[in-house]
């Protein structure tokens, strides 16, 4: 089956701490994406990479910092620079055509 | 800078009832508009895709349109079943070059049996 696959669902972090939340997928899509979504704000952009290698900023890149090793994973670190890293995260893939954008199930980060 | 806008933000109707959702954007350049469903805790799933030069895209139950030049799309649910509760969120693409969604906020769907 192809997809994406988003791990852990849940995640718990400490003050002071940094963690990754893994994004794999086996779409073969080029563009990778990373979503934060909070209670009544929609969805809003923390990276995208376009191609392996090269990664851009999106709207809210602070305290958070990826990587684009293979086509097929995008890992997300969420670091202690982030203040309010409470939220639900999606990542999700892009190609041209009818399907446009996939997400996966998204992983629940909760500072504790 | 892109808004979208969807209104209400939550909708309860009864089961059978034909309904729609509405979805605004303030810079009518998109290069197309998606629509997606997000049941609580989990994922967006994608419904409709539709291109600028399309004015509507079907699959099953649902309908969407989309008027460009007046910033506006509509996602028509026809026959609503209790399954059908989630919420329902719009999405614009800018242009051809830009692979960055800008996402409306969305419409929490009930439909009560």
């Amino acid at each position: 089956d192809g997809g994406i696959t988003q791990s852990p669902k849940y995640l718990f972090r400490k003050e002071g701490q940094n963690v990754t939340l893994s994004c794999e997928q086996n779409l073969n899509h080029d563009a990778m994406y990373w979503y934060r979504q909070d209670p009544g704000q929609g969805l809003r952009l923390i990276y995208y990479s376009q191609i392996v290698n090269d990664f851009q900023k999106g709207d809210i890149a602070e305290g958070y910092s990826v990587s684009r090793e293979k086509k097929e994973s995008f890992p997300l670190t969420v670091t202690s620079a982030q203040k309010n890293p409470t939220a639900f995260y999606l990542c999700a893939t892009f190609q041209q055509g009818i399907y446009g954008y996939t997400f996966g199930s998204g992983t629940r980060l909760t500072v504790v | 800078k892109q808004e979208v806008t969807q209104i209400p933000a939550a909708l309860s109707v009864p089961e059978g009832e034909n309904l729609v959702l509405n979805c605004s954007f303030t810079d009518s350049a998109i290069y197309n508009l998606q629509w997606f469903r997000q049941d609580p805790g989990k994922g967006l799933t994608s419904l409709l895709l539709i291109q600028s030069s399309q004015r509507e895209q079907t699959s099953g139950r649902l309908n969407a349109s989309l008027d460009k030049s007046s910033g506006r799309s509509t996602l028509y649910i026809a026959a609503s079943q209790p399954g059908d509760s989630a919420t329902y969120l719009c999405a614009v693409r800018p242009g051809a070059g830009s692979y960055q969604l800008t996402f409306g906020k969305g419409t929490k769907l009930s439909v009560i049996p």
